[in-house]
């Protein structure tokens, strides 16, 4: 089956930093892949759909600046926090969608980021 | 409110049937899906149902889908410690997924 492979799966940084997070599609092209993030005790919110080729759309109250995504080929897709602070330490999971209609979206495997 | 919501907290003893349930609000969804959620990692897909059936069998996973009163059921029978997880439904609707806030099955030996 579909298979997303998500990376780094914990990160520690310092405040002020950027860190980098790989999505990428194992054996099927992705034009589409969405960015999530979790909050502790809480469902997805989704931050993002990232479009190969093309600029992301950010959902309402999401930074595009802070939040960079780059979809730069079929089968990678990448979040970049820059400058990172605190209260942006969560759990980030990207998910991609194989085809339209019936098998949903395939998720990695998440990235908890922690800002200290 | 939410578009779809869900129980938080389930508890259940090692054996034992769970059925966790889930409410949605979007008539239009075409498909709906489980997806099971183990501590620190991604999503899991479980299961899906189309809309316009009302039962799907998996192994030890049933899904019943009452569209009339828009509500979706997951029964996992002989539920096992290994089930413990967060349980998310979520609907499908054109291109968008929403999702509830998630399940937190507990299983007791």
């Amino acid at each position: 089956g579909a298979v997303v492979s998500q990376h780094p799966s914990r990160v520690i940084c310092k405040s002020g930093t950027s860190v980098k997070i790989e999505c990428r599609s194992l054996d099927f092209q992705a034009t589409t892949m969405f960015w999530y993030r979790q909050f502790p005790k809480q469902s997805l919110m989704l931050m993002a759909t990232s479009n190969e080729g093309s600029k992301a759309t950010y959902e309402q109250g999401v930074e595009k600046d802070k939040f960079l995504i780059n979809h730069a080929s079929l089968t990678l897709s990448t979040l970049t926090v820059t400058s990172a602070h605190p209260e942006d330490s969560s759990f980030y999971i990207c998910s991609a969608r194989e085809r339209q209609g019936v098998y949903g979206y395939t998720f990695g495997s998440g990235t908890r980021l922690t800002v200290v | 409110g939410e578009d779809v919501e869900q129980s938080l907290f389930l508890s259940v003893r090692e054996g034992d049937s769970s059925v966790i349930n889930c409410t949605y609000t979007d008539s239009s969804s075409t498909y709906l899906y489980w997806y099971k959620q183990e501590p620190g990692a991604g999503l899991q897909l479980l299961t899906y149902i189309f809309s316009n059936m009302d039962m799907k069998q998996d192994q030890r996973l049933t899904v019943l889908l009452n569209k009339k009163d828009k509500h979706l059921s997951l029964r996992i029978a002989d539920t096992q410690t290994g089930d413990s997880a967060i349980y998310f439904c979520a609907e499908s609707i054109n291109n968008d997924m929403r999702f509830g806030a998630g399940t937190r099955l507990t299983v007791k030996p």
